[in-house]
Parts: C-alpha cells; structure tokens; sequence
C-alpha cells in the first residue's frame, strides 16, 4: 500500500491564483482530513470528510473548498491565493469510528509558497 | 471546541536523561489523547495514544499518562536518544459537535544534547 499520496510536494503561487491540492489513500479509510502547519503553531484542520459525498468545516475553512466523490481522492482547492495561505498543508485518513478518532495517517506534505 | 495546551514549547535534555512534556484540554468529553511525532521535514507519525479508560500506557522508553480530573496528560520519555530529536505534538479528540476530529497542541521541539 502507498498509504496518503500527495501531490505536488511544493508550489510556488502567485496572489489570485488557483490551484488543487491532490491527496489520494489506498487503505480503504472512511474519514479523510486537510490540516494546514504553521511554524509554532501546530496543524489546524481545515475541512474534512466522513465519506464519499459528506464534507465539513474544520477550524479553519476560509479560503479553501472541498470534495470526496469517491472514498479513495480528497482534493483541497485554494481559488483565490493570498499570503496568509502559504503553509504547509497535509492531508491525512482514518478508519474513523465516531468519538475515538484512530490513527491518522499523514501524507508527506505539500509547502505552498504565496508571494 | 476543544483547545489544547502544551509546554514547554522548546525542550533541551542531556543524551540518556528523561524528558517530559505536558499538555492540557479543555473538553472533558474528550475521550482519546494520541501523541505524534515530527522529524525535520516528514510527517507526523502516532507513537503513543492512551484513551479515557486507563490512566497510563507504556511501549518501551516512552510512556503517556492521563488525569482525567486535572484534565492533563503526559508523554515520558526515558533514556532519550539522538534520533529522539523531533517535533512532539500532542492532541486531544474533538469529540462534541458531533463531528470527529483531533485537536493538536502547538508542538513540543525536543533537542537531545549529545
């Protein structure tokens, strides 16, 4: 199994650009996550996802869409670039079972660059 | 939501001396506390995680420990070793709102001190 693949593993944007983070899974996980690192401050969830066709809101959502049409591809979609975006973004995916979250399984991390 | 607290932000320790790292939370319905850890530019990776149910876990060197009162729990690391140095988060589970989800600490850097 490759796990969590991400893709691209860096970026360079320019203000207003758009761009699709890819992350796929191939463990057959049910619940599916995009956390952002910022240096000092820990990973922040961004949106995540139950299963295929079900997407919520984390803690920061702002600037950021979703979508899970199939249980295996969870993209992250920027649609109007701004400085405070330029991150590190990981996607990661649990088996997921409601109240006691299992492991996360992290992909390698994408560090997009906004200038 | 829940929020969780963890210190010390940066930690130095002498090779083969223990280190400790604490975290609090806030939501008392939380129910799971993983801790990960973050080598220079990879991914975070689960190396312990205790649930409500049992006061402390142990796998070799590292421990956690659990005060569900206090609300605070603990990574114990013994006999620390270079490839110990990382970035160390903690994390407690989002369990309200019915949503599920972990919420994570700021991160713990642990230098080991050859």
């Amino acid at each position: 199994n490759a796990g969590v693949t991400q893709t691209p593993k860096f970026r360079i944007l320019k203000i207003g650009q758009s761009m699709t983070l890819q992350c796929a899974q191939d463990m057959n996980h049910n619940y599916m996550y995009w956390y952002r690192q910022d240096p000092g401050m820990g990973l922040k969830l961004i949106y995540y996802s139950v299963g295929a066709g079900i997407t919520d809101k984390g803690e920061v959502p702002n600037g950021y869409n979703v979508s899970r049409s199939t249980t295996e591809y969870f993209p992250l979609r920027l649609e109007l670039a701004a400085p405070s975006q330029t991150s590190v973004y990981f996607c990661a995916s649990s088996l997921g079972t409601r109240k006691n979250t299992g492991e996360l399984f992290f992909g390698e991390g994408s560090r997009l660059t906004v200038l | 939501g829940e929020n969780v607290e963890q210190h010390p932000s940066t930690l130095s320790v002498q090779e083969g001396d223990s280190a400790v790292i604490k975290c609090t939370y806030s939501d008392s319905a939380s129910n799971y506390f993983p801790w990960y850890k973050q080598e220079l530019g990879k991914r975070p990776q689960l190396i312990i995680d205790i649930r409500s149910n049992v006061g402390e876990k142990k796998d070799q060197r590292i421990a956690v420990t659990l005060n569900k009162t206090a609300k605070h729990f603990s990574l114990h690391i013994t006999e620390t070793q270079p490839e110990d140095s990382a970035v160390y988060f903690c994390a407690a589970s989002w369990a309200g709102g019915g949503a599920d989800g972990l919420t994570f600490g700021k991160g713990t850097h642990l230098i080991i001190q050859p």
